[in-house]
């Protein structure tokens, strides 16, 4: 099945930082979500999009629903330290196809 | 508290031996799912559930099976013949499986070779 394509595969920044990451995909997605991934735990879900354009935030979180349909970006504002993990961008259709993830490293 | 929960957290099988994951939710969804994690990969799904005795192959079906007589089990086995079996696995529920309804994890169960 088709995955998605994730940028940058990760990021080293520093404390305090903006953090930009987008997902894209030749076909078209009817929802969107992010998720964020800590070491030994599961995926937990951060934004869910549900339609074309939609703009949403969550705390120093911001995602965006692409136009074409068929991408997505997540920006973290002010990043601290306890963003440090692996974030994933999920398309939904019938199924879920995930994108291979940002490794994000924030330096104190 | 509602959510799912995963078991054992790790787990050894030697060559050879089926090994059976267990999933439990607590949240009265319908659907079920089981993701394979590989270092720098994305989720791959093996199977999932709609509906209580339903089950339908994902992507990477091959070398495991599952069942689903209760609601709230979807119990994962990892059989002989996935001979690459070493992996994150986890396991997601949502409301059902339509479009909108976003999937939740459990904590996962790592799984290795001796």
């Amino acid at each position: 099945g088709q995955q998605l394509n994730q940028s940058p595969q990760s990021m080293f920044i520093q404390e305090g930082e903006d953090v930009s990451m987008n997902c894209t995909s030749s076909s078209i997605f009817n929802t969107w979500l992010w998720y964020k991934q800590d070491p030994g735990e599961g995926p937990v879900l951060l934004i869910a999009l549900y339609k074309a354009g939609e703009l949403t935030s969550n705390g120093r979180l911001t995602a965006q629903f692409g136009i074409t349909r068929k991408d997505s970006f997540l920006n973290i504002s002010a990043s601290i330290p306890s963003d440090v993990g692996i974030y994933f961008c999920a398309g939904q259709n019938n199924d879920m196809r995930f994108g291979a993830g940002t490794r994000l490293t924030v330096k104190p | 508290d509602g959510g799912i929960t995963q078991s054992p957290k790790y787990l050894f099988r030697k060559e050879g031996q089926n090994v059976t994951l267990s999933c439990e939710q607590n949240l009265n969804h319908d659907a079920m799912y089981w993701y394979r994690q590989d270092p720098g990969q994305g989720l791959r799904l093996i199977y999932y559930s709609q509906i209580v005795n339903d089950f339908q192959k994902g992507d990477i079906a091959e070398g495991y099976s599952v069942s689903r007589e209760k609601k709230e089990s979807f119990p994962l086995t990892v059989t002989s013949a996935q001979k690459n079996p070493t992996a994150f696995y986890l396991c997601a529920s949502s409301i059902n499986t339509g479009p909108g309804q976003p999937q939740h994890f459990g904590d996962g169960t790592r799984l290795s070779i001796l």
